[in-house]
């Protein structure tokens, strides 16, 4: 089946410890995305790529890093320069960023610190 | 910028009460508008979507038609079950720059919790 796959489910971090969320994709799509999301809050745009080995920086970079050496693979790293890491990721594809295409979410993977 | 504002929660309805979820949004462009859904501990599913003005999304019973005049996309529907507890975004996709780039980013309300009681 195609979708988007995210792993681990549930991570749990030291503090001075980076961490990495990894999301694959057999959609075939071009554009993908990572999102945060705390509790009552919306989700915040964390960073995209367009294409292969290309990234953009979203709301709320800082802290995080990404690399996007496949198609289908967008892995987000957790440094331990994010202050308050502890949330709900969400990795997200879509065919290309154009008006009114769709975005596609995978499970989430929930980050605690401790 | 871009905004997007929707009823606080939590939402109580007992099964086969009609449903109402208010959504404004603010954009500087002409955004696409969408709802999403939530189910506990899963990611988001796209419920509807509507691409312009007048335009109606519909899936599972679910309608939201997109007002240009009044910057809304209310989520309606007419009879709900209990398998319809959630949390519901309204979102916008409208193009966005900065230094590092553009794209079509999509913009989230804070969500609505909705529990259907049998």
């Amino acid at each position: 089946d195609g979708g988007i796959t995210q792993s681990p489910k549930y991570l749990f971090r030291k503090e001075g410890q980076n961490v990495t969320l990894s999301c694959e994709q057999n959609l075939n799509h071009d554009a993908m995305y990572w999102y945060r999301q705390d509790p009552g809050q919306g989700l915040r745009l964390i960073y995209y790529s367009q294409i292969v080995n290309d990234f953009q920086k979203g709301d709320i970079a800082e802290g995080y890093s990404v690399s996007r050496e496949k198609k289908e693979s967008f892995p987000l790293t957790v440094t331990s320069a994010q202050k308050n890491p502890t949330a709900f990721y969400l990795c997200a594809s879509s065919t290309w960023a154009a008006h009114g295409n769709t975005i596609y979410f995978g499970e989430g993977s929930w980050l605690t610190v401790v | 910028g871009d905004s997007v504002t929707q009823m606080e929660g939590p939402v109580t309805l007992s099964e086969e009460a009609f449903l109402t979820i208010n959504c404004t949004y603010t954009a500087t462009g002409y955004p696409s508008l969408f709802w999403y859904v939530q189910y506990p501990g899963e990611g988001l599913q796209l419920l509807l979507k509507a691409t312009k003005a007048d335009d109606k999304g519909s899936n599972k019973g679910f309608e939201a038609t997109y007002r240009k005049e009044t910057t809304s996309f209310h989520l309606e529907k007419g009879s709900v079950q209990v398998s319809d507890s959630a949390v519901y975004f309204c979102a916008l996709s409208d193009f966005w720059a900065n230094s590092g780039g553009s794209n079509y980013k999509l913009t989230f309300g804070k969500g609505t919790l909705l529990t259907v009681n049998p």
